[in-house]
């Protein structure tokens, strides 16, 4: 079954470093989407992105988060300069057109020291 | 008042049980609402999708919308060991999930 494969599945970095979480969405899929789920709490929309621009931002993706598609088949989050709050589970998704809900990635956990 | 709620759990409950997972929500707008399942360190999984009220069963699983008291359950028959799992509900206003909002979950052990 296809699924979506996220590297590394485990990150520590100093506070102030900039980290690039990587994500392989399925291969049909054209929307994707980063989470992030802080220990012991919900998991928070981050952003949506889809023809190669943000369709859809929330408020804690601010000016220190990016994406970037950067071939046909990676799709990227960095962080440019890590604060202790970013420590969480981010999960890369994705969709095709038809399909609803999405496939969620296994997670990288980002500890940031 | 928080958008979506769910009882955090966890639930405990033996093999065999009927099991009954629930999250109330506050927005009228909301119209679709999903299940997903999450194991241990594992990204959620969909377990179910629906958009209008009443039952929708699929096996073991039954989810059940109730628009008018802003009230959405899933039910799991036949509970087995490997359902032991965070169950979280997402709701939202459009068909593709781009603005769900998901519930903190509800954390579920089967005991065999």
């Amino acid at each position: 079954e296809p699924e979506v494969t996220q590297t590394p599945s485990h990150q520590v970095t100093q506070m102030g470093q900039e980290v690039i979480l990587r994500c392989v969405p399925i291969s049909n899929h054209l929307y994707f989407y980063w989470y992030r789920q802080i220990l012991g709490q919900k998991v928070e929309f981050l952003v949506s992105f889809y023809n190669n621009e943000i369709s859809e931002k929330s408020e804690i993706f601010d000016d220190q988060f990016s994406v970037e598609r950067p071939d046909g088949s990676n799709f990227t989050l960095k962080i440019r300069s890590t604060k202790l709050e970013d420590s969480a589970m981010y999960f890369c998704a994705s969709r095709n057109t038809e399909s609803y809900g999405y496939t969620f990635g296994s997670g990288t956990r980002l500890t940031v020291v | 008042q928080k958008e979506v709620e769910q009882d955090p759990g966890p639930l405990s409950v033996p093999e065999g049980a009927i099991v009954s997972l629930n999250c109330t929500y506050s927005n009228s707008a909301f119209q679709y609402f999903m299940w997903y399942r999450q194991y241990s360190r594992k990204g959620p999984e969909l377990l179910m999708y629906t958009y209008s009220s009443g039952n929708k069963e699929d096996g073991r699983f039954t989810a059940q919308v109730d628009k008018s008291s802003k009230y959405i359950s899933l039910f799991i028959r036949d509970s087995q060991p490997s359902d032991s799992a965070t169950y979280l509900c997402a709701i939202g206003t459009d068909f593709y999930g781009q603005n769900f909002v998901f519930g903190p979950g509800t954390r579920l052990s089967v005991l065999p």
